[in-house]
């Protein structure tokens, strides 16, 4: 069946203080890893796709990455406004999107 | 361009009563998704249609749960005589083609809380 986890639960930074999000994902054939983005009261808005192992994409402070296992999203120079949780989904060959429970970012000014 | 249209946003039912949820796709888009997210997990797939048609609803409860998209109008989350557990926000997305086709990720809406009391 497949799997996505999600670390850590939840992520606290100083603005300008960098990190990474991380997604460890079992699947039976990988068409794609997304990673979105969820403010409060809001559906995630979509940020990336990924294919295949060692593919990168670049957004702002944003770069998503990839393995065979697992998914970084690199946050460089955080503002106050990353702040939001942040979804990695993983689909298979069979199923629709499987989603971790998420990432809660807190970006301090 | 409107995006993925939900309402209400919210809804509040007495156990026992029926939840009617509404999606209008962005426009353009033929595909339709509903999700449910409980406090503190991810997102759950329930069920993919495309207008007049069920896809997948491999996610979707056997009973009292049903979806559909006809070809004029909006696509309706239907739950009968609703429960405590059935309490959550569900969120409705689209996408231009079908979901084999990875290169689009999916609009979302921003979601129907039911809170049922």
């Amino acid at each position: 069946e497949d799997q996505v986890t999600q670390s850590p639960e939840a992520l606290r930074l100083q603005e300008g203080e960098s990190s990474s999000l991380n997604c460890s994902y079992t699947v039976s054939g990988l068409r794609g890893l997304f990673w979105y983005r969820q403010d409060p009261g809001k559906g995630p808005e979509f940020l990336f796709t990924l294919y295949s192992a060692g593919e990168e994409k670049e957004k702002e402070r944003l770069k998503a990455t990839l393995t065979k296992k697992e998914s970084f999203l690199h946050i460089t120079a955080p503002k106050p406004e990353d702040s939001a949780t942040y979804l990695c989904a993983v689909q298979g060959v069979y199923n629709d999107m499987r989603f971790g429970a998420g990432t809660r970012l807190t970006v301090k000014p | 361009n409107a995006g993925v249209m939900q309402n209400p946003r919210h809804l509040v039912r007495r156990r026992g009563q029926e939840a009617r949820l509404r999606c209008s796709p962005m426009k353009g888009h033929s595909h339709v998704y509903w999700y449910r997210q409980l406090p503190e997990e991810g997102l759950k797939f329930m069920v993919y249609l495309q207008k007049e048609n069920i896809i997948d609803e491999s996610g979707m409860p056997k009973e009292r749960f049903s979806a559909e998209f006809p070809k004029e109008g909006p696509s309706i989350l239907r739950i009968q005589q609703v429960v405590r557990g059935d309490s959550a926000a569900y969120f409705c997305a689209s996408s231009p083609k079908s979901r084999l086709n990875t290169n689009y990720g999916y609009t979302f809406g921003s979601g129907t809380r039911l809170t049922v009391v």
